[in-house]
């Protein structure tokens, strides 16, 4: 079954450095979602990507998929304590009915 | 998240028991879906439906079972069947399936002693 591998599992910063997560797939992806994940919560919806190479900022959020749509990453700059979570990537392929939801990052962000 | 229920938060069993955990949606979403989600592991799903009296097996079926007679309900039973039932319990729904954004409940949290 298509499988998602998202890197790295785990990341401590300090405020105001930058973050990055990736997520790579051996197959085509249909589309790529992200989704945060506070301590405790549950996961909520971020952004969806369709195109090949497309590009989306959210204030200081920045998410890219791929050119082969195999890949894509979330970039977090001038991380804030409020970024505390983990962040899946999940993916369709061709006509499937379901999401695959990536390993996740952890992020922890201290001051 | 906004309009997607689950109840109880919390939920303690005995080993042995089935135990029916719940999931109600008030936004007219078409399809529903069940994730389990293990300490510092990502979301796997177990069930998934996309229009009522029908749904498939996930990647991790096995020791569980669902329902979906109405629009709006999508309850989940975990049998006895299930090794290790211990875990987060995330219901979903979106407006139509995979394309679309899911909207998550809250989650319940089950203990098996």
């Amino acid at each position: 079954g298509q499988q998602v591998m998202q890197i790295p599992q785990y990341q401590h910063v300090q405020e105001g450095e930058d973050f990055t997560t990736y997520c790579n797939s051996s197959t085509t992806l249909s589309n790529i979602q992200w989704y945060k994940q506070r301590p405790g919560g549950h996961p909520v919806f971020l952004i969806q990507l369709v195109k090949s190479g497309e590009v989306k900022k959210q204030k200081r959020l920045t998410f890219q998929f791929g050119e082969a749509k195999k890949n894509s990453s979330l970039h977090i700059t001038a991380t804030q304590t409020t970024d505390v979570g983990t962040y899946f990537c999940a993916s369709s392929t061709g006509t499937a009915s379901k999401l695959t939801f990536g390993t996740g990052t952890r992020l922890q962000v201290t001051l | 998240d906004g309009g997607i229920t689950q109840s109880p938060k919390y939920l303690f069993r005995k080993e042995g028991q089935n135990v029916t955990l719940s999931c109600e949606q008030n936004l007219n979403h078409d399809a529903m879906y069940w994730y389990r989600q293990d300490p510092g592991q990502g979301l796997r799903l177990i069930y998934y439906s996309q229009i009522v009296n029908d749904f498939q097996k996930g990647d991790i079926a096995e020791g569980y079972s669902v329902s979906r007679e109405k629009k709006e309900s999508f309850p989940l039973t975990v049998t006895s069947a299930q090794k290790n039932p211990t875990a987060f319990y995330l219901c979903a729904s979106s407006i139509q399936g995979a394309s679309d954004t899911q909207y998550f409940g809250p989650g319940t949290r089950l203990t098996v002693l």
